[in-house]
C-alpha cells in the first residue's frame, strides 16, 4: 500500500514562472491537506480539499495560488508568477475521515515537494 | 489564532543521553496533541495525545500532556545516532483537520 506520492521532489523555477506540484493521497483516501514549510518554520496550513471540493482554503495566499482535487488523478497545487519567497517545502497529506481522530486514524504526509526559486 | 511553541529550538547530545522536549500550546477548542519526527522531509507520526497525565509509550519513546498548563513533553531514553531528527509537535483546534505546528526541535545525537 503506497504512502503519499509526491512529485515533483524538487522543482527549481525562474521568477515569474509557473509551479504546480502534485500530490496522489494513500490508496482509500478522499481527504487531502497541503501544508507549507518555510525555512526555520513550522507547517502552516494551506488548504483542504475533498473530490472535487475545497472545503477550507483560509490558509492560501488570496493570490497567484490555487488547489484542486479533481475526481480521477492527484491533488495539484499551482503557483503562478513565482516569486523568491514561494521558496520552501510543500507537503501534502491525506486521511480517510476528516483530520486526527481519537482512533488509530492518523494523518500521513507525503515526502514534500522542495520548489527553489531563482 | 493557535499557537505552538517549542523549546529547545535545537539539542546536541551523545548516544545513551535522555532528552526532553517541550511544547507549550494556546488552543480554541482543543481536540488533541500531536507529535511527528521529521527526518529527511517526510514527518512521521510518533504520538497522540487527548488526555492529561495519561503517559503514551513506545520502545524509547514517550508522551504525557498536561492539559491544566497547556503542555506537553516527549522524552527519549537512551538516544542513538538514528533519533536525530527534527521534532515536531501540532495541536488540532476548533476545527478537526487544521493542525498548528510549532517550529520544531531539532535534535542532534552524536555517538
Amino acid at each position: 500500500n503506497a504512502g503519499v506520492m509526491q512529485n515533483p521532489r524538487h522543482l527549481v523555477r525562474r521568477r515569474g514562472q509557473e509551479a504546480r506540484l502534485r500530490c496522489s493521497p494513500m490508496k482509500g483516501h478522499s481527504h487531502v491537506y497541503w501544508y507549507r514549510q518555510l525555512p526555520e518554520e513550522g507547517l502552516k496550513f494551506m488548504v483542504y480539499l475533498q473530490k472535487e471540493n475545497i472545503i477550507d482554503e483560509s490558509g492560501m495566499p488570496k493570490e497567484r495560488f490555487s488547489a484542486e482535487f479533481p475526481k480521477e488523478g492527484p491533488s495539484i497545487l499551482r503557483i503562478q508568477q513565482v516569486v523568491r519567497g514561494d521558496s520552501a517545502a510543500y507537503f501534502c497529506a491525506s486521511s480517510a475521515i476528516p483530520g486526527p481522530v481519537q482512533t488509530n486514524e492518523k494523518l500521513f504526509f507525503g515526502s514534500g515537494t522542495q520548489l527553489s526559486v531563482l | 489564532e493557535d499557537k505552538v511553541v517549542q523549546s529547545p529550538l535545537s539539542l546536541v547530545v551523545h548516544e545513551g543521553d535522555t532528552v526532553t522536549l517541550n511544547c507549550s500550546y494556546e488552543v480554541t477548542n482543543f481536540r488533541s496533541l500531536l507529535w511527528y519526527k521529521q527526518e529527511k522531509k517526510a514527518p512521521t507520526f510518533l504520538f497522540m495525545l487527548t488526555s492529561s497525565g495519561i503517559e503514551k509509550k513506545s520502545g524509547r519513546l514517550s508522551s504525557i500532556l498536561d492539559k491544566k498548563e497547556l503542555f506537553s513533553i516527549l522524552n527519549i531514553t537512551a538516544t542513538q545516532t538514528g533519533d536525530s531528527a527534527v521534532y515536531l509537535c501540532a495541536v488540532e483546534g476548533g476545527s478537526n483537520y487544521k493542525l498548528t505546528f510549532g517550529k520544531g526541535t531539532l535534535l542532534t545525537v552524536n555517538p
